[in-house]
């Protein structure tokens, strides 16, 4: 059974542009979760996708969005790409939300 | 929202020796309690996890421990090895549904 796959695995961008991450869940995993890894900061949420709907969405500025396509495939935008937007972004995917969480690899995001 | 409180930041045993971890939560509607250990460049993994209706569950040389009414919760490593190095994350579940972590535990096992 294939893991969540991440791409692309790095990513190097300059301040002002936008950028797409992608997040492929488990198989049968409908849920997907988004967050940010900084040394300082932990693991924050970003938000969660089920079904193709945000179901839940952390404390983070509209330049972050996202959206799940129809085989639960996720994608997270960031738009206007701040200095601080540097961190490994990792999605998780469960069954439903409710069960245990499987991570990707992560896309480790640097802005120049 | 929850709160989660991990403590200590980074944590060094010899080899053999034992590890706790622990960890505090705001929310006494949370539910859930996962650990995941991240090693250096690879991604969080899921090495144990307790309910709230347990009050402590083991995994060979891992344990967990769950005291509710003070809202925290420990990891216990016992017999550390040098493999056991990682940084190791708590994190609660409540009515939200999404876990909040806290800020990581780096464990180091000197061999």
């Amino acid at each position: 059974k294939a893991g969540v796959t991440q791409t692309p695995r790095y990513l190097i961008k300059t301040r002002g542009q936008q950028v797409t991450l992608s997040c492929s869940p488990i198989s049968g995993h409908r849920s997907v979760s988004w967050y940010q890894q900084t040394p300082g900061q932990g693991l924050q949420f970003l938000f969660e996708y089920f079904s193709e709907t945000q179901r839940n969405k952390g404390n983070f500025p509209g330049r972050f969005s996202g959206r799940q396509f129809s085989n639960s495939r996720s994608e997270m935008n960031v738009s206007t790409l701040e200095l601080g937007d540097s961190a490994l972004y990792l999605c998780a995917s469960s069954q439903t939300g409710r069960t245990e969480a499987f991570f990707g690899q992560g896309t480790r995001l640097t802005v120049v | 929202g929850e709160n989660v409180e991990q403590h200590p930041s980074t944590l060094s045993v010899q080899e053999g020796d034992s590890a706790v971890i622990k960890c505090t939560y705001s929310d006494s509607a949370s539910n859930y309690f996962p650990w995941y250990k991240q090693e250096l460049g690879k991604r969080p993994q899921l090495i144990i996890d307790i309910r709230s209706n347990v009050g402590e569950k083991k995994d060979q040389r891992i344990a967990v421990t769950l005291n509710k009414t003070a809202k925290h919760f420990s990891l216990h490593i016992t017999e550390t090895q040098p493999e056991d190095s990682a940084v190791y994350f708590c994190a609660a579940r409540g009515g939200s549904y999404i876990p909040t972590f806290g800020r990581g535990t780096s464990l180091i096992v000197h061999p």
